[in-house]
């Protein structure tokens, strides 16, 4: 079974400095694909980045990168100079590849706070 | 181009009643996906349609059911409320294809409260 595991419940950082989130995730099919989403306060799920895993590169997108490390079974976000806009929950997902009906497996979030 | 939209925003109920939460899907999209987000938790799938047919469900009971319209937008109902079933209701909608997955796009998503 697909399981996402994020352990940090909490993460407190001052602005323009960088920030690793964690995401573990454990599946036994080879064709996967990991997102981190970023959910503010008022609700809606913004997509951030996607890493599939065939993918030979680390995705990266603006600011936000993601530290995929296959053998680990790690997709860590990296965001960059961080700013106070970035405070919300962040989301790791897993979706595998090719299924008819795509779900997202979801971890348990982490809450990021940063501080002026 | 309009995005994902939900309907309400919010929804107060109590034990016992029924309850419809309805979504549009982005345009061009023809996959409409539910989650349920409780207090403090990630979103756990409830189910996918698509062709106007429930695709998968995940671990829910049968008082939450679904319907697709032929305009792909899409209603959750759930029967019988149980004050468990106070979340965020969220809203992915998608394009089915072949590619290797199908970006879900999500809508701001119906609270729902069970008193």
């Amino acid at each position: 079974a697909q399981k996402i595991t994020q352990t940090q419940p909490g993460m407190f950082v001052q602005e323009k400095e960088a920030v690793t989130l964690d995401c573990t995730y454990d599946t036994s099919d080879p064709s996967y694909g990991l997102f981190w989403y970023k959910q503010p306060s008022s609700g809606e799920m913004i997509f951030l980045i996607y890493q599939g895993s065939y993918d030979q590169q680390n995705a990266t997108e603006g600011r936000y990168s993601l530290n995929f490390q296959k053998a680990r079974k790690s997709a860590n976000l990296v965001i960059s100079a961080s700013q106070l806009g970035d405070s919300a929950m962040y989301f790791c997902a897993m979706i595998l590849a090719g299924q008819g009906a795509q779900k997202l497996v979801f971890g348990q979030g982490t809450r990021l706070t940063i501080n002026p | 181009d309009a995005g994902v939209t939900q309907s309400p925003t919010h929804l107060i109920k109590t034990r016992g009643q029924q309850v419809t939460l309805r979504c549009s899907p982005k345009s061009g999209h023809d996959t409409v996906s539910w989650y349920q987000q409780a207090l403090g938790q990630g979103p756990q799938f409830i189910f996918q349609y698509y062709e106007e047919e429930e695709r998968q469900r995940g671990n829910f009971p049968d008082r939450f059911s679904g319907h697709q319209f032929p305009n792909y937008s899409s209603e959750l109902n759930v029967n019988a409320l149980l004050l468990g079933d106070s979340a965020l209701y969220l809203c992915a909608s998608s394009a089915f294809g072949t590619g290797a997955y199908n970006e879900q796009f999500f809508g701001p998503g119906t609270r729902l409260t069970v008193l």
